[in-house]
């Protein structure tokens, strides 16, 4: 059964890059059928897609994040991971990453997958 | 591209039917079918519902429906249960490549 982790610091200052890292098990990260992406939700809010990325490295940003955000795959560790750079309270959130079916057989274009989130707070 | 417009809540008896509502443009719900619903319970990652605008995976239960028309999408839950209380959030793309949240719905069973 396929799982999602993600994985990082839990603790950023403002101006540093938050890093987090999603890990793929069960299942791999390298198949056409699927891309993978990050959501966050800021405490008591609501749910904001961050990106996408295809296997290939083919990456799809929000227009709210895409100066700042950089979504990458390492195929060979099963993992894919976030950066977003020069950070600020308004970035404290539970983060997301999940799976987003494209393709046969399971061509949701969904989230149909999800880690259990990880909180990263910005605070000096 | 601005969060889907979702009621910030909606309530109902246990049995009661309730439907939730996601408003959106012609650029985004009115131009995809690829319209998704979530489950999120307080403290937990979110769960998917419908995708495809109505189609429901594996193992969710069939008192979940979805339907679109123009730029609404709607979510109806019938025969509420208790374990129905928790949020609801919509999701449909953008453009082709990018994708849009709703706000999210409070879903209180009375």
């Amino acid at each position: 059964q396929l799982q999602l982790q993600e994985s990082g610091p839990g603790l950023v200052k403002p101006s540093e890059t938050l890093s987090l890292t999603c890990t793929v098990s069960g299942g791999s990260l390298s198949s056409s059928s699927f891309c993978w992406g990050w959501i966050r939700q800021p405490p008591g809010k609501g749910l904001e897609w961050i990106g996408n990325i295809y296997y290939s490295g083919t990456t799809y940003y929000s227009p709210s994040h895409n100066s700042r955000v950089t979504i990458s795959v390492h195929t060979s560790k099963n993992q894919f991971s976030l950066k977003l750079n020069s950070v600020t309270a308004a970035d404290t959130a539970v983060y997301y990453c999940a799976r987003f079916p494209i393709a046969a057989p399971d061509n949701h274009h969904a989230f149909d997958i999800w880690g259990q989130g990880t909180m990263v707070t910005v605070s000096s | 591209q601005s969060a889907l417009t979702q009621p910030a809540s909606v309530s109902g008896s246990p049995g009661q039917s309730i439907t939730i509502s996601c408003t959106g443009t012609s650029n985004d719900i009115g131009s995809y079918n690829h319209v998704s619903w979530y489950q999120q319970h307080p403290g937990k990652a979110p769960t998917l519902m419908i995708y495809e605008g109505s189609q429901r995976p594996s193992g969710v239960s069939d008192r979940f429906s979805g339907s679109k028309s123009g730029n609404t999408a709607s979510l109806t839950i019938s025969g509420l249960q208790a374990e129905d209380e928790a949020d609801y959030y919509c999701c449909s793309y953008a453009s082709s490549t990018t994708l849009v949240f709703g706000g999210g719905t409070m879903l209180t069973v009375l």
